[in-house]
């Protein structure tokens, strides 16, 4: 069975930092892997999608990475804001085009900007 | 082009009362899964409908259920409902072209 961990649970940072976000997952024969944000008592926002022939995917001041072979994905944030306060979800897919239960999600990363 | 569209966004409900929530996913997405998020809990995958049939339900009881219409929007039916269905509950719309999955805002369900 599919296991995702996140780390960290939580982080705080003051404005302007650099941070990156680690994503674990057990079964390396994923189809792809999103990272979501969620904001408290919302749905989640989709920020990347990395296909399993991917290494990395770049959106604005975010990157992330994908190295399936050791079941491992990071979220890079540069130069941090306090807008980017949130819960940071990593979910990863084994099938194309949905399957079984479609996203296995880790616990999130809850990050909170300082300003 | 809209996103996944949920209603309604909240609702407060009795014990032992009943409660239907909708989703209409982005048009052209055939598959429609429901999620469950207690608080302070992770994501609880509950329901996937896929072409109007039910595909894979998850480790919930059967007083949930759903159906998925031939317009490819859903209705997530809880029965029954007790104190621990509070949660908000998220659907999430995908294609065959495993484009990824687009959620949508969420209905939060409190039980009283």
């Amino acid at each position: 069975k599919q296991e995702v961990t996140q780390i960290p649970a939580a982080l705080s940072v003051p404005e302007g930092e650099n941070l990156v976000l680690n994503c674990s997952f057990t079964d390396s024969a994923i189809y792809n892997l999103q990272w979501f944000r969620q904001d408290p008592g919302k749905g989640l926002t989709s920020l990347l999608l990395i296909q399993s022939s991917q290494r990395e995917q770049t959106s604005g001041r975010l990157n992330a990475s994908l190295d399936k072979s050791s079941g491992r994905s990071t979220l890079y944030i540069a130069a941090s804001q306090p807008g980017d306060s949130a819960t940071y979800l990593c979910a990863v897919s084994l099938f194309t085009g949905g399957g079984a239960d479609g996203l296995t999600f880790g616990k999130g990363t809850h990050l909170i900007i300082q300003p | 082009e809209a996103g996944v569209t949920q209603s309604p966004t909240h609702l407060i409900k009795t014990r032992g009362q009943q409660v239907t929530l909708r989703c209409s996913p982005i048009s052209g997405h055939t598959s429609v899964y429901w999620y469950q998020q207690a608080l302070g809990l992770g994501l609880q995958f509950l329901l996937w409908y896929d072409e109007g049939e039910e595909r894979n339900r998850g480790n919930f009881p059967p007083r949930f259920s759903g159906r998925q219409f031939p317009n490819y929007s859903s209705e997530l039916n809880v029965n029954a409902l007790e104190l621990e269905d509070s949660a908000l509950y998220l659907c999430a719309s995908t294609s065959s072209t495993g484009a990824g999955y687009t959620f949508g805002s969420g209905t939060r369900l409190t039980v009283v």
